[in-house]
Protein backbone atom coordinates (compact mmCIF):
# COMPACT_ATOMS: atom_id res chain seq x y z
CA UNK A 1 0.00 0.00 0.00
CA UNK A 2 1.11 3.98 -0.81
CA UNK A 3 0.56 7.06 1.60
CA UNK A 4 1.20 10.49 0.76
CA UNK A 5 2.10 13.00 3.51
CA UNK A 6 1.59 16.69 2.48
CA UNK A 7 2.83 18.49 5.63
CA UNK A 8 1.82 21.31 5.23
CA UNK A 9 -1.92 22.24 4.92
CA UNK A 10 -1.72 25.89 4.11
CA UNK A 11 1.16 27.79 2.93
CA UNK A 12 0.61 31.57 2.09
CA UNK A 13 3.38 33.42 0.38
CA UNK A 14 3.91 37.07 -0.69
CA UNK A 15 3.46 37.43 -4.91
CA UNK A 16 6.04 37.04 -6.29
CA UNK A 17 7.68 35.54 -3.95
CA UNK A 18 9.18 31.44 -4.86
CA UNK A 19 7.31 28.84 -3.14
CA UNK A 20 8.14 25.32 -2.32
CA UNK A 21 4.89 22.64 -1.51
CA UNK A 22 6.39 19.77 0.48
CA UNK A 23 5.32 16.06 -0.41
CA UNK A 24 6.88 12.94 1.09
CA UNK A 25 5.08 9.10 0.30
CA UNK A 26 5.42 5.72 1.32
CA UNK A 27 5.54 2.48 -0.51
CA UNK A 28 6.97 -0.78 -1.02
CA UNK A 29 6.99 -1.19 -4.50
CA UNK A 30 8.22 1.71 -7.23
CA UNK A 31 5.60 4.43 -7.71
CA UNK A 32 4.86 6.99 -10.22
CA UNK A 33 4.34 10.85 -8.35
CA UNK A 34 1.45 13.41 -9.34
CA UNK A 35 1.06 17.27 -8.47
CA UNK A 36 -2.61 18.08 -8.91
CA UNK A 37 -3.83 21.53 -8.98
CA UNK A 38 -7.89 22.39 -7.64
CA UNK A 39 -8.85 25.92 -8.46
CA UNK A 40 -12.21 26.83 -6.29
CA UNK A 41 -15.17 24.77 -7.21
CA UNK A 42 -13.56 22.79 -10.48
CA UNK A 43 -11.83 19.56 -10.75
CA UNK A 44 -8.19 18.25 -10.55
CA UNK A 45 -6.07 19.63 -13.21
CA UNK A 46 -2.98 17.67 -13.75
CA UNK A 47 0.38 19.92 -12.83
CA UNK A 48 3.20 17.51 -13.68
CA UNK A 49 4.43 14.07 -13.26
CA UNK A 50 7.25 11.68 -12.30
CA UNK A 51 7.00 8.08 -14.46
CA UNK A 52 10.93 7.66 -15.12
CA UNK A 53 13.76 9.38 -16.24
CA UNK A 54 15.74 12.76 -14.90
CA UNK A 55 14.03 13.33 -11.51
CA UNK A 56 13.21 17.33 -12.39
CA UNK A 57 10.28 17.24 -13.68
CA UNK A 58 8.76 20.52 -15.20
CA UNK A 59 4.98 21.16 -15.77
CA UNK A 60 2.42 23.98 -16.73
CA UNK A 61 2.28 27.31 -15.41
CA UNK A 62 5.77 27.40 -14.50
CA UNK A 63 5.65 24.35 -11.72
CA UNK A 64 8.58 22.15 -11.33
CA UNK A 65 8.95 19.94 -9.06
CA UNK A 66 12.35 17.28 -8.05
CA UNK A 67 12.43 13.35 -7.41
CA UNK A 68 14.26 12.18 -4.33
CA UNK A 69 13.96 8.57 -3.99
CA UNK A 70 16.14 8.67 -0.90
CA UNK A 71 14.31 10.72 0.89
CA UNK A 72 11.18 9.41 -0.23
CA UNK A 73 10.32 13.12 -1.68
CA UNK A 74 8.16 15.02 -4.76
CA UNK A 75 8.53 18.75 -3.13
CA UNK A 76 7.11 21.35 -6.20
CA UNK A 77 8.53 24.73 -6.45
CA UNK A 78 7.63 27.70 -8.66
CA UNK A 79 10.38 30.34 -8.61
CA UNK A 80 7.97 33.40 -8.60
CA UNK A 81 4.09 32.72 -7.67
CA UNK A 82 1.27 35.11 -9.19
CA UNK A 83 -2.07 36.10 -7.41
CA UNK A 84 -4.07 33.14 -10.04
CA UNK A 85 -1.72 30.30 -8.19
CA UNK A 86 -4.09 30.27 -5.43
CA UNK A 87 -5.28 27.07 -5.10
CA UNK A 88 -5.22 23.80 -3.79
CA UNK A 89 -2.54 20.97 -4.35
CA UNK A 90 -2.62 17.70 -3.97
CA UNK A 91 0.22 15.12 -4.28
CA UNK A 92 -0.72 11.80 -5.76
CA UNK A 93 1.05 8.15 -6.13
CA UNK A 94 0.12 5.33 -8.23
CA UNK A 95 2.15 1.66 -8.56
CA UNK A 96 4.06 1.84 -11.74
CA UNK A 97 3.50 -2.26 -12.16
CA UNK A 98 1.43 -2.80 -14.74
CA UNK A 99 -0.52 -5.59 -13.28
CA UNK A 100 -1.92 -4.01 -9.74
CA UNK A 101 -3.92 -1.43 -8.03
CA UNK A 102 -3.98 1.25 -10.75
CA UNK A 103 -5.71 3.93 -7.83
CA UNK A 104 -4.17 7.07 -7.39
CA UNK A 105 -3.61 7.84 -3.41
CA UNK A 106 -3.85 11.17 -2.60
CA UNK A 107 -2.38 13.68 -0.04
CA UNK A 108 -4.65 15.74 2.11
CA UNK A 109 -3.89 18.54 -0.34
CA UNK A 110 -1.87 21.99 0.34
CA UNK A 111 -3.81 25.19 0.24
CA UNK A 112 -1.34 27.95 -1.45
CA UNK A 113 -2.81 31.93 -0.68
CA UNK A 114 -1.28 34.02 -2.62
CA UNK A 115 -1.11 37.24 -0.75
CA UNK A 116 -0.23 40.38 -3.27
CA UNK B 1 -11.97 16.80 -27.58
CA UNK B 2 -14.65 17.71 -25.09
CA UNK B 3 -13.56 16.87 -21.45
CA UNK B 4 -14.91 14.03 -18.77
CA UNK B 5 -18.41 15.23 -18.00
CA UNK B 6 -20.10 14.92 -15.06
CA UNK B 7 -23.74 15.72 -14.62
CA UNK B 8 -25.37 17.31 -12.45
CA UNK B 9 -22.80 19.94 -11.01
CA UNK B 10 -24.91 20.71 -7.94
CA UNK B 11 -27.24 18.03 -6.47
CA UNK B 12 -29.16 18.24 -2.85
CA UNK B 13 -30.72 15.78 -1.18
CA UNK B 14 -31.84 14.99 2.57
CA UNK B 15 -30.72 11.71 4.45
CA UNK B 16 -32.67 8.24 3.43
CA UNK B 17 -32.68 9.23 0.04
CA UNK B 18 -30.60 7.63 -2.94
CA UNK B 19 -28.87 9.14 -5.85
CA UNK B 20 -27.37 8.74 -9.04
CA UNK B 21 -24.39 10.31 -10.66
CA UNK B 22 -23.12 10.59 -14.20
CA UNK B 23 -19.84 10.43 -15.93
CA UNK B 24 -18.95 10.62 -19.22
CA UNK B 25 -15.17 9.88 -20.49
CA UNK B 26 -13.05 11.53 -22.64
CA UNK B 27 -14.36 9.85 -26.53
CA UNK B 28 -12.13 6.53 -26.85
CA UNK B 29 -11.59 6.11 -22.99
CA UNK B 30 -12.41 2.68 -21.56
CA UNK B 31 -11.57 3.46 -17.45
CA UNK B 32 -13.45 5.49 -15.12
CA UNK B 33 -12.55 6.02 -11.70
CA UNK B 34 -14.15 7.32 -9.05
CA UNK B 35 -13.40 9.59 -5.91
CA UNK B 36 -14.85 11.24 -2.86
CA UNK B 37 -13.47 14.55 -1.83
CA UNK B 38 -14.61 15.27 1.80
CA UNK B 39 -13.13 18.57 3.47
CA UNK B 40 -11.64 15.74 6.46
CA UNK B 41 -11.09 12.74 4.83
CA UNK B 42 -9.50 14.50 1.14
CA UNK B 43 -9.66 12.60 -1.95
CA UNK B 44 -10.94 8.69 -1.54
CA UNK B 45 -11.23 5.71 -4.21
CA UNK B 46 -14.22 4.70 -4.79
CA UNK B 47 -14.11 2.53 -7.44
CA UNK B 48 -12.84 1.84 -10.73
CA UNK B 49 -14.25 0.42 -14.07
CA UNK B 50 -12.94 -0.70 -17.10
CA UNK B 51 -14.26 -2.35 -20.10
CA UNK B 52 -17.84 -2.64 -18.39
CA UNK B 53 -15.80 -4.52 -15.38
CA UNK B 54 -15.52 -3.17 -11.73
CA UNK B 55 -11.26 -3.27 -11.05
CA UNK B 56 -10.89 -1.72 -7.50
CA UNK B 57 -12.62 -1.07 -5.11
CA UNK B 58 -11.85 1.45 -1.91
CA UNK B 59 -13.07 0.81 1.33
CA UNK B 60 -16.47 2.19 1.40
CA UNK B 61 -19.75 0.78 2.68
CA UNK B 62 -21.99 -1.29 -0.02
CA UNK B 63 -24.15 1.39 -0.14
CA UNK B 64 -21.77 3.28 -2.62
CA UNK B 65 -22.18 0.88 -5.73
CA UNK B 66 -21.05 1.74 -9.69
CA UNK B 67 -21.82 0.63 -12.98
CA UNK B 68 -20.50 0.83 -16.38
CA UNK B 69 -22.02 0.89 -19.79
CA UNK B 70 -21.12 -0.51 -23.33
CA UNK B 71 -20.35 3.08 -24.08
CA UNK B 72 -17.88 3.60 -21.01
CA UNK B 73 -20.63 5.89 -19.72
CA UNK B 74 -20.45 5.25 -15.83
CA UNK B 75 -22.68 6.25 -13.06
CA UNK B 76 -22.22 5.67 -9.33
CA UNK B 77 -25.07 5.04 -6.99
CA UNK B 78 -25.06 6.05 -3.31
CA UNK B 79 -28.80 4.31 -1.26
CA UNK B 80 -29.75 5.23 2.02
CA UNK B 81 -27.66 8.55 2.36
CA UNK B 82 -26.27 9.62 5.51
CA UNK B 83 -25.39 13.30 6.02
CA UNK B 84 -21.50 12.17 6.19
CA UNK B 85 -22.11 11.73 2.22
CA UNK B 86 -21.94 15.59 1.53
CA UNK B 87 -18.99 15.37 -0.53
CA UNK B 88 -17.79 16.58 -4.10
CA UNK B 89 -17.56 13.55 -6.26
CA UNK B 90 -15.09 13.51 -9.40
CA UNK B 91 -14.69 10.99 -11.92
CA UNK B 92 -11.51 10.45 -13.98
CA UNK B 93 -11.08 8.83 -17.16
CA UNK B 94 -8.25 7.17 -18.82
CA UNK B 95 -7.27 4.87 -22.04
CA UNK B 96 -6.56 1.94 -20.44
CA UNK B 97 -6.33 1.67 -16.65
CA UNK B 98 -3.23 2.88 -15.64
CA UNK B 99 -3.00 5.77 -12.97
CA UNK B 100 -0.62 7.91 -14.45
CA UNK B 101 -2.95 8.93 -17.29
CA UNK B 102 -6.23 9.99 -15.51
CA UNK B 103 -7.94 12.80 -16.53
CA UNK B 104 -10.60 14.70 -13.64
CA UNK B 105 -14.10 15.71 -14.32
CA UNK B 106 -15.28 18.99 -12.77
CA UNK B 107 -17.16 17.07 -9.81
CA UNK B 108 -20.68 16.58 -8.72
CA UNK B 109 -21.10 18.30 -5.26
CA UNK B 110 -23.71 16.49 -3.47
CA UNK B 111 -25.52 17.77 -0.22
CA UNK B 112 -27.00 16.33 2.34
CA UNK B 113 -29.37 17.53 4.72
Amino acid sequence: AQSVTQLDSQVPVFEEAPVELRCNYSSSVSVYLFWYVQYPNQGLQLLLKYLSGSTLVKGINGFEAEFNKSQTSFHLRKPSVHISDTAEYFCAVTPSTNFGNEKLTFGTGTRLTIIP
Amino acid sequence: KAGVTQTPRYLIKTRGQQVTLSCSPISGHRSVSWYQQTPGQGLQFLFEYFSETQRNKGNFPGRFSGRQFSNSRSEMNVSTLELGDSALYLCASSLLPRGEKLFFGSGTQLSVL
